[in-house]
């Protein structure tokens, strides 16, 4: 199974709502991503997880917040969000770093993302 | 993270080679050339990936130059499938696990 899977897939919410975006991966990787792609633009990254770990935080604001339960689960939630943060959500997973050393196969797999409507 | 540079956009007619280069002038010692695509209303995808030696795969090859400030991703027998858009990335083994995506080159394919 290579596959990543990310629900919902569309969300459309109200700025005063709370929302939460779901990802999940079962290839026993052991890093975790969050991606956010604006319109035309490339993915820019959010956060990383490793080891169910945050490793990297992009200085993203606070109303995202991260959550990692396990190594196979990876939750952004979201609150008071403004009508900015509307674009496409992506979750990645890969191997991750070991002892400081990343395998050079440490391709990242990606989901279909969640496209996140914000009114 | 080094930067790389690739044209906006591209052509190519169906069924024929397309080469896609990518300049990477200060790549460092540790640092894998990967490439990464996205098709349309989908997620990035990995392609392929090399350090000094061109590499090939079932997807694509990659040709790496000799002083590795220069890479071209080649699709041998482009379809319509393949219209994408193709971001080549630099990622040191000995950093982190971050994967930061340049502006990406858009490849059309014409029938």
């Amino acid at each position: 199974d290579t596959e990543v899977t990310q629900t919902p897939k569309h969300l459309v919410m109200g700025m005063t709502n709370k929302k939460s975006l779901k990802c999940e991966q079962h290839m026993g990787h052991r890093a975790m991503y969050w991606y956010k792609q604006k319109a035309k633009k490339p993915p820019e990254l959010m956060f990383v997880y490793s080891y169910e770990k945050l490793s990297i935080n992009e200085s993203v604001p606070s109303r995202f917040s991260p959550e990692c339960p396990n190594s196979s689960l990876l939750n952004l939630h979201l609150h008071a969000l403004q009508p900015e943060d509307s674009a496409l959500y992506l979750c990645a997973s890969s191997q991750g770093v070991y002892r400081g050393q990343m395998s050079s196969y440490n391709e990242q797999f990606f989901g279909p993302g969640t496209r996140l409507t914000v009114l | 993270d080094a930067k790389t540079t690739q044209p906006n956009s591209m052509e190519s007619n169906e069924e024929e080679p397309v080469h896609l280069p990518c300049n990477h002038s200060t790549i460092s010692g540790t640092d894998y050339i990967h490439w990464y695509r996205q098709l349309p209303s989908q997620g990035p995808e990995y392609v392929i990936h090399g350090l000094t030696s061109n590499v090939n795969n079932r997807m694509a090859s990659l040709a790496i130059a000799e002083d590795r400030k220069s890479s071209t991703l080649i699709l041998h027998r482009a379809t319509l499938r393949d219209a994408a858009v193709y971001y080549c990335i630099l990622r040191d083994n000995f950093g982190n696990e971050k994967l930061t995506f340049g502006t990406g080159t858009r490849l059309t394919i014409i029938p």
